[in-house]
């Protein structure tokens, strides 16, 4: 059982690049999250899933695209990187209750 | 909007002592009340759940309270160790929604 597991754990970009990020679960949660964590700002939510198929937006979703399309899944897109996306992405599931989270990935955007 | 506020920022403690972190939130219809710990570049771990419906939780040398109608939770570590050093975030879910809304955090250091 290994949880919540987040690929890759860290990544380089160049401003404009595209990049997908991976988030598996595999506790058979319905609800999967994406936050992005920067200092001084606590946890900011990106995007969530309350099931396959269905996505919605947090607090900042502005740049990102998401995709649940199985279960266990929820993949965070960057079509067009820049500089202030340069952060960690910590996923996270539930099932309604307590949240369980990824190790995260550190994305640097220069 | 839900907003959670932890002070202090930043605690510094002898090995030994009790200490109590604090969490508050301006929306009082929540769903749950999580508290987590993070240790420098790594992920969130959960240590303790509180439902609504509850006023405290205990694990081990934690205790978690919940006060709704004033918007506080408060999380009391015993007898403090050096490994407790982390930082400490509470995390509030509403009861409409599936969000949860985050604290900045309190980095807790203990001095042995």
């Amino acid at each position: 059982n290994a949880g919540v597991t987040q690929t890759p754990k860290f990544r380089v970009l160049k401003t404009g690049q595209s990049m997908t990020l991976l988030c598996a679960q595999d506790m058979n949660h319905e609800y999967m999250y994406w936050y992005r964590q920067d200092p001084g700002m606590g946890l900011r939510l990106i995007h969530y899933s309350v099931g396959e198929g269905t996505t919605a937006k947090g607090e900042v979703p502005d740049g990102y695209n998401v995709s649940r399309l199985k279960k266990q899944n929820f993949l965070l897109g960057l079509e067009s990187a820049a500089p202030s996306q340069t952060s960690v992405y910590f996923c996270a599931s539930s099932q309604g209750h307590e949240q369980y989270f990824g190790p995260g990935t550190r994305l640097t955007v220069t | 909007k839900q907003e959670v506020t932890q002070i202090p920022a930043a605690l510094s403690v002898p090995e030994g002592e009790n200490l109590v972190l604090n969490c508050s939130f301006t929306d009082s219809a929540i769903y749950n009340l999580q508290w987590f710990r993070q240790d420098p570049g790594k992920g969130l771990t959960s240590l303790l759940l509180i439902q609504s419906s509850q006023r405290e939780q205990t694990s081990g040398r934690l205790n978690a309270s919940l006060d709704k109608s004033s918007g506080r939770s408060t999380l009391y570590i015993a007898a403090s160790q050096p490994g407790d050093s982390a930082t400490y975030l509470c995390a509030v879910r509403h009861n409409s929604g599936n969000q949860f809304y985050f604290g900045t955090g309190t980095s807790l250091t203990v001095i042995p």
